[in-house]
């Protein structure tokens, strides 16, 4: 079945710092990839999606490009900042009208002043 | 748009008790919602897909008579635990989607609710 692996955390950066979580998944056929980003208390907030092959979203200074070659999907932000703090969660989901998402485990992001 | 909203955000209630948890899209209509839970530290689990005026499916290992689930109108979805004891405390997170012809299949998250069991 379908499956998404992400690195482990946390993730201990200084501001400024350049950021890459990376991402790998497995899947049939052609997914759309997600980024969701969760606050300390919060839910679950779409930061960034892609739907097909090379495709690259982006959104906030976050971008994560589509490599269909590499089942990748990897984050990065060049300039990180403290309001970034939060865990990631990267998901696959298929096509199909009625499937579901598959989540990674996330990825705790610390960056400090 | 797409705003999901959850009522309560947190509910601390004795052992033995039920709790509902609503889930609702506030701009548009969801014609599938799903219900995850989540502990301290780690993923969300998927318990259970419901589309409106249909039955919930429910993921292998969560229990149907505990967890009730009810997908009454295209914008509203409760969750209710029955019987609540201190090992179903977590984070109960909704969702919903609006089903679009052609379209990316995208979720859109409440903010949660912290349900405590004492």
């Amino acid at each position: 079945g379908d499956s998404v692996t992400q690195m482990e955390g946390p993730v201990t950066l200084s501001e400024e710092a350049f950021l890459t979580i990376n991402c790998t998944y497995t899947a049939t056929g052609y997914p759309s990839l997600f980024w969701y980003v969760q606050y300390p208390g919060e839910g679950l907030q779409l930061l960034l999606k892609a739907t097909k092959a090379d495709d690259k979203g982006s959104n906030k200074g976050f971008e994560a490009t589509y490599r269909k070659e590499t089942t990748s999907f990897h984050l990065e932000k060049g300039s990180v900042q403290v309001s970034d703090s939060a865990v990631y969660f990267c998901a696959l989901s298929s096509n199909s009208g009625y499937s579901t998402l598959t989540f990674g485990k996330g990825t705790m992001l610390l960056v400090s002043p | 748009g797409a705003v999901v909203s959850q009522h309560p955000s947190w509910v601390i209630c004795k052992s033995g008790t039920s709790v509902k948890i609503e889930c609702r899209s506030l701009d548009f209509q969801a014609t599938t919602m799903f219900w995850y839970r989540q502990f301290p530290k780690q993923s969300l689990m998927l318990m259970a897909t419901s589309n409106e005026g249909s039955k919930a499916t429910y993921e292998q290992g969560v229990e149907k008579d505990k967890f009730l689930i009810n997908h009454a109108s295209l914008t509203l979805s409760t969750l209710t635990v029955t019987s609540a004891h201190p090992e179903d405390s977590s984070f109960y997170i909704c969702s919903a989607r609006a089903l679009r012809t052609g379209g990316v299949n995208e979720q859109f998250f409440g903010p949660g609710t912290r349900l405590t069991v004492l």
